[in-house]
């Protein structure tokens, strides 16, 4: 059963680049079947995706962030990663990764997230 | 952008009751591009359905999805007390490639 756990500071400060890793476990993430994306939510909030990535390399972003936004893997850890520059207090929020399927077994649903990480910008 | 509505804001019903919630998109999504997500406190959102009416893996069959178009429906059909959540509808699309509804909070009545 594949889990997925994110890890990075929980604070920054304000200008400063937000930096998370998810570790992937019980799966591999050059899976082909999947893409893997970060998402986040502030507090008392609805969703907002972040950006994805897949295994061939390719990336996509939420335009209103992707300006900021780096997303990485490191296939030898069975690690994914997020840099956000230049965060402000607007950016904080709980960060979660997910799996999401490639239009095979859930067609494009997020199938397993993380448990979420809590990210506070402040000074 | 596919903007995606969700009503209502809350639900208020007692356990065994039927719950039905509301998802609609700005423009027209296909079936395959529309999920649920079950959302408790302080956890992760849970996928529940998939493609607008296919249940995820070990998700009760009191939860079923239905539409297509514009117009989407989650249906509970008798409330358990670990139901009484918030649900989000979230959409496949081209850029962002992925969107969420803002949410309905089934509360206990």
């Amino acid at each position: 059963q594949v889990q997925l756990q994110e890890s990075g500071p929980g604070l920054v400060k304000p200008s400063q680049t937000l930096s998370l890793t998810c570790t992937v476990s019980g799966g591999s993430i050059s899976s082909g079947s999947y893409y893997w994306s970060w998402t986040r939510q502030p507090a008392g909030k609805g969703l907002e995706w972040i950006g994805r990535f897949y295994t061939t390399g390719s990336t996509n972003y939420n335009p209103s962030l992707k300006s900021r936004i780096t997303i990485s893997v490191d296939t030898s850890k069975n690690q994914f990663s997020l840099k956000l520059s230049s965060v402000t207090a607007a950016d904080t929020a709980v960060y979660y990764c997910t799996r999401d399927c490639n239009g095979d077994s859930c067609y494009y649903a997020m199938d397993v997230w993380g448990q979420g990480t809590t990210v506070t910008v402040s000074s | 952008e596919i903007v995606l509505t969700q009503s209502p804001g809350t639900l208020s019903l007692s356990p065994g009751e039927r719950a039905t919630l509301s998802c609609r998109a700005s423009q027209s999504v296909s079936r395959s591009d529309l999920a649920w997500y079950q959302q408790k406190p302080g956890q992760a959102p849970r996928l529940l359905i998939y493609g607008a009416s296919s249940r995820a893996t070990g998700i009760p069959d009191r939860f079923s999805g239905s539409g297509s178009g514009t117009d989407f429906t989650l249906t509970i059909s008798r409330l358990e007390p670990e139901d009484f959540a918030v649900y989000y509808c979230q959409q496949y699309g081209s850029s962002p490639i992925f969107t969420f509804g803002p949410g309905t909070k089934v509360d206990i009545k």
